[in-house]
């Protein structure tokens, strides 16, 4: 597509359930990016992939949260057993290998009751 | 720690005046910062960014200035407008890792 879609665009879940993140970065974009933003708060880093290299997962809050990247391209954000703090926007960004600056989706607003 | 710091979490100004938006940073190994803009119920879109090779980078009707020796950039926009009301994040990249580092954002109004 022309931009990087994500989906879905709103999830509400109880607390305590699985929660599955849809990215579908923009075609040809080796480098990809989660990111969350809390209510007020400002871009937290998640996890970065890089092509066939391992991922940078040092801002995954908990073991809880995990993801991949399958054949280069769409990416899937799990939540396990979510609680209420994991209520946020989640942000998905992709960029060409070498450019740095990175095209953002539109987000999926995660709401945890 | 906050290595990317945007001190200032609104800013209003008249429309046709300048807009500054600050960000400081602690990390000297950034090489490379960018701004972003972020509309409510929409991802951040792409404004413009700078090299440290660089001190300034102009686009249209917004600037970007680098002032490494404190560690300071800051986004002027001139002439403001109504539809520039959003909330801007600066971010920066170090050489030796992709990871873009985000503050924490200023919400800038223009009033009309």
């Amino acid at each position: 597509g022309a931009g990087v879609s994500q989906s879905p665009s709103n999830k509400v879940t109880e607390k305590g359930k699985d929660v599955e993140l849809r990215c579908d970065p923009i075609s040809g974009h080796t480098a990809l990016y989660w990111y969350r933003q809390s209510l007020g708060q400002g871009l937290e880093f998640l996890i970065y992939f890089q092509g066939n290299s391992a991922p940078d997962k040092s801002g995954l809050p908990s073991d809880r949260f995990s993801a991949e990247r399958t054949g280069g391209s769409v990416s899937t954000l799990t939540i396990q057993r979510t609680q209420q703090e994991d209520s946020a926007v989640y942000l998905c960004a992709s960029s060409a290998r070498g450019n740095t600056e990175a095209f953002f989706g539109q987000g999926t607003r995660l709401t945890v009751v | 720690d906050q290595q990317v710091k945007q001190n200032s979490p609104s800013l209003s100004v008249q429309e046709g005046r300048i807009s500054i938006l600050n960000c400081d940073y602690t990390n000297s190994m950034f090489d490379y910062f960018l701004w972003y803009k972020k509309y409510p119920a929409e991802g951040p879109t792409f404004l413009i960014s700078i090299s440290s090779i660089k001190d300034k980078n102009e686009d249209g009707r917004f600037t970007v200035f680098l002032n490494k020796s404190a560690k300071h950039l800051s986004l002027h926009i001139v002439p403001s407008q109504p539809g520039d009301s959003a909330v801007y994040f600066c971010a920066a990249r170090a050489d030796s890792s992709y990871k873009l580092i985000f503050g924490s954002g200023t919400r800038l109004l223009v009033r009309p």
